[in-house]
């Protein structure tokens, strides 16, 4: 049961450059989530998603893109990294949008 | 908008000691409340959670108590292990998506 698991786990990029974060549950739930999480923030949410093809902005949406094709999968987009965008990054899912949210180990984002 | 506060860490106890991490909350409605825990190197994994008014969320000898009086949900342990330092975040489900305080580490020494 590999549950959701998100793809590299620690990655180093340039500023300018596109990179994408990958996120893959296995339990066919509706809804996906992305967070970032930095010191003095706690999660923030990005963007989260109720099924395939539908998605929606959370509280720090810009300077991201996502999509989702399959519902298992659900890729977060820089599209011209930052470094402001330096963060680890989680991404969650749950059965239902009411239900328990169950994270991803985080991917770690430097951008130089 | 819908915000969540808790005391700031680190808190650092000796083993076995007793432990209360601090959580009020500003929401709209009666939300459903949630203390997620996080080890280090990894995500964040529930760790307990009430639903209304006067549950009591329960796990691993972690007690939080919904108090819509005062608008509080704090987190209590009655004798902490070195095994229960990590990263403690509360949360309010705010629509879907949750609403995270900050985050209070906990370091136990033994």
């Amino acid at each position: 049961d590999a549950g959701i698991t998100q793809s590299p786990r620690y990655k180093i990029t340039e500023t300018g450059r596109q990179v994408t974060l990958m996120c893959h549950q296995t339990w066919s739930h509706s809804y996906m989530f992305w967070y970032r999480q930095d010191l003095g923030h706690g999660l923030r949410l990005i963007y989260y998603s109720a099924a395939a093809d539908i998605t929606d902005k959370g509280e720090v949406p810009d300077g991201y893109v996502v999509s989702r094709s399959k519902t298992e999968n659900f890729p977060l987009t820089l599209e011209s990294a930052t470094r402001s965008q330096t963060s680890v990054y989680f991404c969650a899912s749950s059965r239902q949008g009411t239900e328990e949210q169950y994270f991803g180990p985080g991917t770690r984002l430097t951008v130089t | 908008g819908d915000s969540v506060t808790q005391m700031e860490g680190p808190v650092t106890l000796s083993e076995e000691a007793f432990l209360t991490i601090n959580c009020t909350y500003t929401a709209t409605g009666y939300p459903s409340l949630f203390w997620y825990v996080q080890y280090p190197g990894e995500g964040l994994q529930l760790l307990l959670k009430a639903t209304k008014a006067d549950d009591k969320g329960s796990n691993k000898g972690f007690e939080a108590t919904y108090r819509k009086e005062t608008t509080s949900f704090h987190l209590e342990k009655g004798s902490v292990q070195v095994s229960d330092s990590a990263v403690y975040f509360c949360a309010l489900r705010g629509g879907t998506a949750l609403i995270f305080g900050k985050g209070t580490t906990l370091s136990v020494s033994s």
